[in-house]
């Protein structure tokens, strides 16, 4: 059975300082996603990693995957406000059309 | 493009009631999916298609069933409902495994 941990859990940073999340999982995955929900809305696609050394970037964000380690790091450079949110990181077992999702990271980011 | 819609957006139950919640989809999505999310707890997978006319369970499938007769449509029916299943219930489809996920934009349910 595939189980996604995520840590933190709560992350309150001040602007303009840098951050990580991390995810492991537990068994073979071939992917591992982000997501972003901000309060009452839905989640958004933040990043798709298919394969081992895999890093995406999009402003202020990148997600790297390392498949030998099992795990896959959001990291914030430079938080602003505006990045206050929830992320979640979700991971499909191999051949498997299921997603396991973590229990999301609650950021706030503060002057 | 609508992208992936819920019906409805915010419903009241009475323990025992019954009630279906409705996705549907624009994109002609091959694989659609239904999630709950409680507090603290992230997403869980209730059931799954992969296809019309298929369906199969997820992690969290017990006191739900699922209907796929169209393509676009993907019916979550709650038989006799139970404060249990008061949560935030998302809907989701993609076009192959690997491709992100597309959620809808979630239906609270309140059960009493």
């Amino acid at each position: 059975e595939l189980k996604v941990e995520q840590n933190p859990l709560f992350l309150s940073m001040q602007e303009g300082k840098n951050y990580t999340i991390y995810c492991n999982y537990s068994t073979t995955s071939d992917r591992l996603y982000w997501y972003r929900q901000d309060p009452g809305k839905s989640l958004e696609s933040l990043f798709v990693l298919l394969s081992n050394g895999a890093v995406k970037q999009e402003g202020r964000l990148m997600a790297s995957l390392d498949t030998k380690a099992r795990l896959s790091t959001l990291h914030i450079t430079a938080a602003v406000h505006d990045l206050s949110a929830t992320y979640f990181c979700a991971a499909g077992g191999a051949g498997s059309y299921q997603l396991t999702f973590g229990k999301g990271t609650k950021l706030s980011v503060i002057p | 493009n609508a992208g992936v819609t819920q019906t409805p957006k915010f419903r009241v139950l009475k323990t025992g009631q019954s009630m279906t919640l409705l996705c549907a989809q624009d994109m002609n999505h091959e694989y659609m999916y239904w999630y709950r999310q409680d507090p603290g707890m992230g997403l869980r997978l209730i059931h799954y298609s992969v296809g019309e006319g298929t369906t199969a369970k997820g992690e969290v499938p017990d006191g739900y069933n699922v209907s796929r007769l169209k393509k676009q449509n993907f019916l979550l029916g709650l038989e006799s409902a139970a404060p249990s299943q008061t949560s935030v219930y998302f809907c989701a489809s993609n076009d192959r495994v690997q491709e992100t996920q597309y959620f809808g934009p979630g239906t609270r349910l309140l059960v009493l």
